[in-house]
């Protein structure tokens, strides 16, 4: 079976540092892999994906996400977080020969960044 | 720019009501999902479907049900609401790849007293 686990239910940095958002995946064949955020009351925004080819992904508003297969990780960094960037956060994966089905989601994690 | 729509971002139902959530998008998407999320458990899937009048059980398909009788429309049904389906319930769509993002709808959240 598909999983997708974040390990940290909330991350607090401060304004001007590094972020990263910790994400681990089970699936039994090749992964696709996805970060999503959320804002306070609204829906899902795409942010990034893993398909193919280079491991490090580089998504909107400077986020990117580096794909590890030894570890089965697809952790979420930003080299400088700022505090609009506060919001929940969703690592979702899809099996490769699973075309036509939902994207199987971790629980999330809230990411709050200070001033 | 991929649209899907939610028929409501705020509703409140009473207990034993039959309540509708309809979704649209607008990207000839073959795919349409439903899922419910609630703190500390992420989103459930509850239904989805793969084309007009086709339908698949997710992960939490009791007290609701799903019609889809139009490639652009997903409408998701609670028979007789009861207080522990209030949540926030979002749709979503995607085209029939693998590789292929779900888009999200702004949600709805749902009130049932």
């Amino acid at each position: 079976a598909q999983s997708v686990a974040q390990p940290e239910d909330q991350v607090n940095v401060a304004e001007g540092n590094p972020l990263t958002v910790k994400c681990t995946y089970s699936v039994s064949g090749n992964p696709y892999l996805f970060w999503y955020v959320q804002y306070p009351n609204r829906g899902l925004q795409f942010l990034l994906k893993y398909i193919t080819g280079d491991n490090l992904v580089k998504g909107s508003y400077g986020f990117e996400a580096e794909f590890n297969k030894s570890q089965t990780s697809f952790h979420l960094k930003k080299p400088s977080a700022l505090v609009s960037d506060s919001a929940l956060y969703f690592c979702a994966v899809r099996d490769r020969g699973q075309a036509g089905t939902a994207l199987i989601f971790g629980k999330g994690t809230t990411l709050s960044v200070s001033s | 720019d991929v649209k899907v729509t939610q028929s409501s971002r705020y509703l409140v139902k009473r207990t034993g009501e039959k309540v509708f959530l309809e979704c649209v998008q607008d990207m000839d998407h073959e795919n349409m999902f439903w899922y419910r999320q609630d703190p500390g458990l992420g989103l459930r899937l509850i239904y989805f479907s793969y084309d007009v009048k086709m339908k698949e059980k997710g992960d939490i398909p009791e007290g609701y049900s799903v019609s889809r009788e139009k490639k652009e429309r997903f409408s998701l049904i609670l028979e007789s609401a009861s207080t522990n389906q209030t949540s926030m319930y979002l749709c979503a769509s995607n085209r029939w790849g693998a590789t292929d993002t779900q888009y999200f709808g702004p949600g709805t959240r749902l009130t049932v007293l």
